[in-house]
């Protein structure tokens, strides 16, 4: 059975950076493409970055040059590096991989709250 | 980027009713079209994906067409389980991009 756990989520200042974690379970991280998908407070989806299983990558224009996405095959594992970070990227992160369709699993979401 | 309309915003239906959702793409996404579910607090649930294929364990009253541009998701019979938020998303081209949503509620 396919499983993502996302961890690494918190209270962080406006400016500062976190780095969120995304360890997968009944399956390998690089056989899919991976995303993170981001939900503001009250507001929809957001998908803000994927990574293909060849490790090419791609990221909104809202976080584009702040996060950056990876993963370590050894530990199943997919991260988000989040840098230079707003009151605007509060929201709970989930991550979710490809099966048959493109985000057929999903985490259970870790919150980030950006404030001062 | 590509953008993403849905259409309505929101809805009141009752149990038993038929209920079509539209999600319209700024460019031809051929048919790589996804619809998504979620309820307050959870995490979104996918229900189709290349605009009409059903999701392993999905019932069979969800069903989804379109192509290019134009997609609709239907709720045959609506049911207690089925007030929710629904999403379109097009993963023809990066970067991926959800429409934003329709909320089904109680009439």
């Amino acid at each position: 059975e396919v499983q993502l756990a996302e961890s690494g989520g918190g209270l962080v200042q406006p400016g500062g950076s976190l780095r969120l974690s995304c360890a997968g379970s009944g399956f390998t991280v690089n056989s899919n493409y991976m995303s993170w998908v981001r939900q503001a407070p009250g507001k929809g989806l957001e998908s803000v970055s994927v990574i293909f299983s060849g490790g090419s990558t791609d990221y909104a224009d809202s976080v584009k040059g702040r996060f950056t996405i990876s993963r370590d095959n050894s530990r199943n594992t997919l991260y988000l590096q989040m840098n230079s970070l707003r009151a605007e990227d509060t929201a709970v992160y989930y991550c979710a991989s490809s099966g048959s369709g493109p985000f057929d699993y999903w985490g259970q979401g870790t919150l980030v709250t950006v404030s001062s | 980027d590509i953008q993403m309309t849905q259409s309505p915003s929101s809805l009141s239906a009752s149990v038993g009713d038929r209920v079509t959702i539209t999600c319209r793409a700024s460019q031809d996404i051929d048919n790589y079209l996804a619809w998504f579910q979620q309820k307050p607090g959870k995490a979104p649930k996918s229900l189709i994906y290349a605009a009409s294929s059903l999701q392993s364990g999905v019932p069979s009253k969800f069903s989804g067409s379109g192509s290019g541009t134009d997609f609709t998701l239907t709720i045959s019979i609506l049911q207690p389980e089925d007030f929710a938020t629904y999403y379109c998303l097009q993963y023809k081209t990066p970067p991926f991009t959800f429409g934003p949503g329709t909320k089904v509620d109680i009439k």
